[in-house]
């Protein structure tokens, strides 16, 4: 079984900060990807970025980047220069490669950026 | 490209009641899912599909039914609905299975059983 653990309910952080969203998770697969999705307060799912278990690379793109510690499980999401519209709710989420067709996700963190 | 589109966007049901979700996507993809998000949850698998003709039960499949007569189209299927079911739904599709295959999203159903 798959698991996805998101510890942060809630965040706040100050405009063009960087910040940090912790997501760890646990699975007996080898071959597996992590995701991330935004939802903002309008609801609907918007993915951010992919992290395959065999890339030896962190993944980026644009201002987010996933911080992939393998030997922890952790996949980290890193947003650079926060703006005020990345205020929202962030998803991680896992699927395994083989066999599993869902994504299992974890209870998400809220995001608000301050002026 | 519209994408996953899915109807109704709201609507309010009393217990007992039955309804049918569309979900429709012009992507080509074979694999399309239901899931439901819950207060305080992520979102949960109910039924999935692999292609025309086939389904699959989730992680949460009770008191819901799904067909998948066409490629571009999933209907969910609440034939009795009960408060507990009372949820907002998103449905997805992907071009097809595996851990590199993202997952894209309609805006939701937001359902409310009385």
């Amino acid at each position: 079984a798959q698991k996805i653990t998101q510890t942060q309910p809630g965040m706040f952080v100050q405009e063009k900060e960087a910040v940090t969203l912790d997501c760890t998770y646990d699975t007996s697969d080898q071959s597996y990807g992590l995701f991330w999705y935004k939802q903002p307060s309008s609801g609907e799912m918007i993915f951010l970025i992919y992290q395959g278990s065999y890339d030896e690379q962190n993944a980026t793109e644009g201002r987010y980047s996933l911080n992939f510690q393998k030997a922890r499980k952790s996949a980290n999401l890193v947003i650079s220069a926060s703006q005020l519209g990345d205020s929202a709710m962030y998803f991680c989420a896992m699927r395994a490669n083989f066999g599993n067709e869902k994504l299992t996700f974890g209870t998400g963190t809220r995001l608000t950026i301050i002026p | 490209n519209a994408g996953v589109t899915q109807t109704p966007k709201f609507r309010v049901l009393k217990t007992g009641q039955s309804m049918t979700l569309l979900c429709a996507q012009d992507m080509n993809h074979e694999y399309m899912y239901w899931y439901r998000q819950d207060p305080g949850m992520g979102l949960r698998l109910i039924h999935y599909s692999v292609g025309e003709g086939t389904t699959a039960k989730g992680e949460v499949p009770d008191g819901y039914n799904v067909s998948r007569l066409k490629k571009q189209n999933f209907l969910l299927g609440l034939e009795s609905a009960a408060p507990s079911q009372t949820s907002v739904y998103f449905c997805a599709s992907s071009y097809t299975s595996g851990a590199y295959n993202e997952q894209f999203f309609g805006p939701g159903t937001r359902l409310t059983v009385l």
